[in-house]
């Protein structure tokens, strides 16, 4: 069955670590690939996306992403935390094909402590 | 540009009643997705309509049907509530039905069946 995996349920954090949250995805074709985020109290919003070009995309708030198709991935990763990223990051896939649905991840809760 | 919005915000109903939400996508967009995030399910795909038409409905029994308006304004109706129809309902749109395009969530009903 088509799904999309994230690694880590909840990752825990001080200001200024890396982090990194990995993403699978087993479908078969061509993907579109997002990261949405969720900060306590506000709305999903989109983090970055991907659909064709370079691997390497750039997101808002100093995050980014790599999507390597040999490995059916797509990791965020920001290099240096602040306390405002505490929030629960999810990770999206679209098949580009007639079927359009967006199918998330569980979600990772990301706390950083100040 | 105004976002997305749902109402009501909150909603509690009892085993075997009907309920309507409601969702106005942001000007200009098309396309309306209904979701639902369950304690412990993540995000699942209910319902996608563009143009006035279901395009994809998700793995939902037909209890859980909508409609899209001429103005693009959406509403999901849940008949013949069941416990665990308890969940936070979201609403997303977008400016087409494409693939890559941005899906922009709502804000959310939360849904509590007694």
């Amino acid at each position: 069955a088509q799904s999309v995996s994230q690694h880590n349920h909840h990752v825990i954090l001080s200001e200024a670590a890396s982090l990194e949250l990995g993403c699978n995805y087993s479908y078969g074709g061509t993907v579109n690939l997002f990261w949405y985020v969720q900060y306590p109290g506000q709305h999903l919003q989109l983090l970055l996306k991907y659909f064709s070009g370079d691997p390497l995309v750039k997101g808002i708030k100093g995050f980014e992403a790599e999507f390597i198709k040999s490995k059916f991935s797509f990791n965020l990763r920001k290099p240096s935390v602040q306390w405002s990223d505490t929030a629960e990051y999810f990770c999206a896939v679209t098949l580009v094909s007639n079927d359009y649905k967006l199918s998330f991840g569980a979600g990772t809760t990301v706390t950083v402590r100040a | 540009e105004a976002g997305v919005t749902q109402s009501p915000t909150h909603l509690i109903k009892t085993r075997g009643q009907q309920v309507t939400l409601r969702c106005s996508p942001i000007s200009g967009h098309t396309s309306v997705y209904w979701y639902q995030q369950a304690l412990g399910l993540g995000l699942q795909f209910l319902l996608w309509y563009d143009e006035g038409e279901e395009r994809n409905r998700g793995n939902f029994p037909p209890r859980f049907s909508g409609r899209q308006f001429p103005n693009y304004s959406s509403e999901l109706n849940v008949n013949a509530l069941e416990l665990e129809d308890s969940a936070l309902y979201l609403c997303a749109s977008s400016s087409s039905g494409r693939a890559a395009d941005t899906q922009y969530f709502g804000p959310g009903t939360r849904l509590t069946v007694l």
